[in-house]
């Protein structure tokens, strides 16, 4: 099973600030990488798939990148409404897999 | 516009069986991939079952063979069928569609529906 390990667990940032999210795989996962959003007493939704696509109306702040087994996140100025929970998730092996989390929460 | 509506959670005693159910609209549920996933009480999220379109199911080593992912095309709805459960797999149940253009990647996803397994 490849384990995606999510850094920092908690991000402490004002509106307007640029957030940076890290996730590492245990093993190779090439590009299939997707980050998703889950914001309080709310259902995930799908941000970025295959490490840079952004899926159906998420807004060009939000941004992915890298390759094998070292991802990130970008949001490039942070809406009050971006205040959540993010997880990545790989497709690359059977079970798929997601990591742990990182809370965006407002400084 | 996509709708995905579970339904079926619930109190159910360890080694009890519930069924799951996720009512689609907008799209037919034969005609994409789908999964269910789970979130215990503040944790994060674990994927539970996958099936695709020609009907390849896929489960997570936690629950294999203990539940079972099936569709009913004639009702467009998703189902998780759920036996010999455990304390552990209490959590929010919910389903996701398979994004168009992609592979294993969901969206969108229903509301959830709780289960707790609990004597």
């Amino acid at each position: 099973e490849i384990v995606l390990t999510q850094s920092p667990a908690t991000l402490s940032l004002s509106p307007g600030e640029r957030a940076t999210l890290s996730c590492r795989a245990s093993q190779s996962v090439s590009s299939y990488l997707a980050w998703y959003q889950q914001r309080p007493g709310q259902a995930p939704r799908l941000l970025i798939y295959d490490v840079s696509n952004r899926a159906t109306g998420i807004p060009a702040r939000f941004s992915g990148s890298g390759s094998g087994t070292d991802f990130t996140l970008t949001i490039s100025s942070l809406e009050p409404e971006d205040f959540a929970v993010y997880y990545c998730q790989q497709r690359s092996n059977w079970p798929l897999t997601f990591g742990g989390g990182t809370k965006v929460e407002i400084k | 516009e996509v709708q995905l509506v579970e339904s079926g959670g619930g109190l159910v005693q360890p080694g009890g069986s519930l069924r799951l159910s996720c009512a689609a609209s907008g799209f037919t549920v034969s005609s994409t991939y789908m999964s269910w996933v789970r979130q215990a009480p503040g944790k994060g999220l674990e994927w539970v079952s996958l099936i695709y379109s020609g009907g390849a199911t896929y489960y997570a080593d936690s629950v294999k063979g203990r539940f079972t992912i099936s569709r009913d095309n004639s009702k467009n709805t998703l189902y998780l069928q759920m036996n010999s459960l455990r304390p552990e797999d209490t959590a929010v149940y919910y389903c996701a569609r398979g994004i168009v253009g992609g592979n294993n990647w969901f969206d969108p996803w229903g509301q959830g529906t709780l289960v707790t397994v609990s004597s």
